[in-house]
């Protein structure tokens, strides 16, 4: 079974310019979730999608976008970068079923993005 | 928005003891209550879940205990060794599901010989 991966692992960006970060679900699951953790803190959730919609957004603004691709796959897209959003970003995946029912979500190793 | 209360901060234990970290939440109409471990320049690994129709669940050397009326939940780790020495992460779901999480602040958890 194949875990969630991520990519790049680490990114230097300049503030205004925009980045793209990818995640690969866990073999199985159809629902990725996207969050943001500063150094020191716990994660904070940005983000879900599920059957290639949001399914739920935390509060960040409309400059972070994601996307969720037929494969269960996902990117995450943050315009006009700003020195607060130097974080790890995490993909988290896991299996939406019937009625709502969620099972565990599943992180992968993270983004470190460092935003100069 | 759900707050999630961890405490402490952090912890020391010696080799052998008992750590003990704290979580306490707002809302209830929730079922699933997770803990998760975390090493440095690592993404959060799941550790241990209670969903709240039972007061505790052991796993090993590592227990949750929750308190439903008093809204807290309590992660137990037995016989603490230095391989334990990580970050720690209570969670509380943003709705009904397990999906949407609010993490606490994190415990950082140092096992000493």
């Amino acid at each position: 079974e194949t875990g969630v991966t991520q990519s790049p692992t680490h990114l230097i960006k300049t503030r205004g310019q925009q980045v793209t970060l990818r995640c690969s679900s866990q073999s199985g699951h159809n629902t990725v979730s996207w969050y943001q953790q500063a150094l020191g803190q716990g994660p904070q959730f940005i983000f879900q999608y599920y059957r290639e919609e949001e399914n739920g957004r935390g509060n960040f603004p409309p400059r972070f976008s994601g996307l969720q691709f037929p494969n269960y796959s996902s990117e995450l897209n943050v315009n006009a970068l700003e020195l607060d959003d130097s974080a790890l970003y995490l993909c988290a995946s896991s299996k939406l079923g019937l009625a709502g029912y969620t099972d565990t979500q599943y992180f992968g190793p993270g983004t470190r993005l460092t935003v100069l | 928005q759900q707050q999630v209360k961890q405490s402490p901060q952090s912890l020391i234990v010696q080799k052998g003891g008992i750590s003990i970290i704290n979580c306490a939440y707002e809302n209830t109409a929730f079922d699933y209550f997770p803990w998760y471990q975390q090493f440095p320049g690592k993404g959060p690994a799941l550790l241990i879940a209670i969903r709240p129709d039972v007061s505790e669940k052991k796993e090993g050397r590592f227990t949750i205990s929750f308190n439903k009326s008093a809204k807290q939940f309590s992660l137990h780790i037995m016989d603490s060794q230095p391989g334990d020495s990580a970050t720690y992460f209570c969670a509380v779901p943003n709705t009904g599901t397990a999906s949407k999480l609010t993490f606490g602040t994190g415990t950082r958890l140092q096992v000493t010989l």
